[in-house]
């Protein structure tokens, strides 16, 4: 079955705690990205990646890390996580770059809190 | 900058009645526009597309219509269900190839 996972599904922690929430997909998409979802502010952009090797920011990239070293997986790195992080995290993918062609699929979510 | 107006934030119509999602766009060179449907617990799952060279394009219940001159585009699903019930968020694609989202629209389908 095509799907993006992501894990954890839920996840609490302290402030200062560095957390890395993993992404993979199974559709030989080059293009991912990581959003973040907040009540009334819809879904921002953190960071993307066009390819292997290749990243950059988004939106909102303050306090967040990326790697992408395989095709498949795109996790996105907390160093030292605060309050202001708390939040509903998406990972995405799509064939190409959000063109024409690049339906994003999305994860189920990752429901952060931080305390 | 460049960004995506969706009203209204919320929307309560009664179950067979049709519902109406309304977005603006900013850049005049967007030309894909994407509706995504997210339901409790879940990521948003794309529903229906539309590209700049057609001005509306249905699938079943679900038609999306589009204005290039005044820049916006609307969602249209008719004979509401009550598995209508979700958040909706349109998008734009900008000339930088970058999708924008609206801020979403939180629909109830009524009893």
């Amino acid at each position: 079955e095509a799907q993006v996972t992501q894990n954890p599904r839920y996840l609490i922690t302290v402030t200062g705690k560095k957390l890395t929430v993993t992404c993979s997909q199974n559709m030989n998409h080059e293009y991912m990205s990581w959003y973040r979802q907040d009540p009334g502010l819809g879904l921002r952009q953190i960071y993307y990646s066009m390819n292997v090797e290749v990243t950059d920011k988004g939106d909102v990239p303050e306090g967040y890390k990326v790697s992408r070293k395989e095709k498949r997986n795109f996790p996105l790195i907390l160093e030292s996580p605060s309050p202001n992080q708390t939040s509903l995290y998406f990972c995405a993918s799509s064939f190409t770059t959000t063109g024409g062609e690049g339906t994003q699929y999305f994860g189920p979510g990752t429901r952060l809190l931080v305390l | 900058g460049e960004n995506v107006e969706q009203h209204p934030s919320t929307l309560s119509v009664q179950e067979g009645d049709s519902a109406v999602i309304k977005c603006t766009y900013s850049d005049s060179a967007s030309n894909y526009f994407p509706w995504y449907k997210q339901e409790l617990g879940k990521g948003p799952q794309l529903i229906i597309d539309i590209r700049s060279n057609v001005g509306e394009k249905k699938d079943q219940r679900i038609a999306v219509t589009l204005n290039k001159t005044a820049k916006h585009f609307s969602l249209h699903i008719t004979e509401t269900q009550p598995e209508d019930s979700a958040v909706y968020f349109c998008a734009a694609l900008n000339r930088d190839d970058k999708i924008i989202f609206g801020k979403g629209t939180r629909l109830h389908i009524l009893p």
